[in-house]
């Protein structure tokens, strides 16, 4: 079975670093993009940005550019996202997903079971 | 910015059919996508390119998408179907997700 595994939940404080990440299996890593996507409490799905495995080919969201640095260790068929100085508005669910295809705007078929990121103040 | 509007909620009774709109600007000139989200679950694709169901996903699902409009169709609710819908398309160099639709089956 195709899946992509999460990191767990973390707490941390305002300014921290953090990295986490979305291990994939059963299927051919450097075939398609990953993305990250950003739920907030209570809200609906936001497109943080994708990466290609193979080439580490990166777009970004327009509210994450600058924000976040999203990368991938294909010896290790890992995507990761990370923040070097959290805030308190970063709080949220985190998802990583699959493409179904070749495209970075391919629809998103395989998703992770979320990491939940709390950053107190 | 490209931007996805969805209706906040759509009611439906049991064995009825719901639609579900997501309008945008050129939309029907791109593929759309559909999500499912269940409360404490991950997101479910149930649709993409408009019109195309996983496997998997049930046969009451369907989709179209004309002109600036796409359509999640759902036809004969059931209840498990009560769920967030999300629908999904891209604008030049981002993807942009709609603001989710709440459907009720009652």
């Amino acid at each position: 079975e195709e899946k992509l595994v999460q990191s767990g939940v973390q707490v941390k404080k305002s300014g921290e670093s953090l990295k986490i990440s979305c291990k994939g299996s059963e299927y051919s890593f450097s075939k398609y993009w990953i993305a990250w996507v950003r739920q907030m409490p209570g809200k609906g799905l936001e497109w943080m940005g994708v990466i290609f495995p193979l080439d580490s080919d990166i777009r970004y969201g327009p509210s994450s550019q600058g924000q976040v640095t999203i990368s991938a260790d294909m010896s290790t068929s890992t995507a990761y996202l990370q923040w070097n100085g959290l805030e308190a508005s970063d709080t949220a669910m985190y998802y990583c997903a699959r493409s179904t295809g070749a495209g970075w705007y391919d629809a998103l078929k395989i998703w992770g079971q979320g990491t939940m990121v709390t950053v107190s103040s | 910015s490209y931007a996805l509007n969805q209706p906040p909620s759509v009611s439906v009774s049991p064995g009825q059919t719901a639609s579900i709109t997501c309008f945008g600007d050129r939309l029907g000139g791109m593929y759309a996508s559909w999500y499912q989200q269940k409360p404490g679950q991950s997101p479910v694709l149930v649709m993409y390119q408009n019109d195309e169901r996983p496997s998997g996903i049930p046969e009451r699902f369907s989709g179209s998408n004309s002109g600036n409009t796409a359509t999640l169709t759902i036809s004969g609710a059931q209840a498990m179907d009560e769920a967030d819908y999300y629908c999904q398309a891209w604008d030049s160099a981002t993807v942009v997700f709609g603001g989710g639709t709440k459907v009720t089956v009652l």
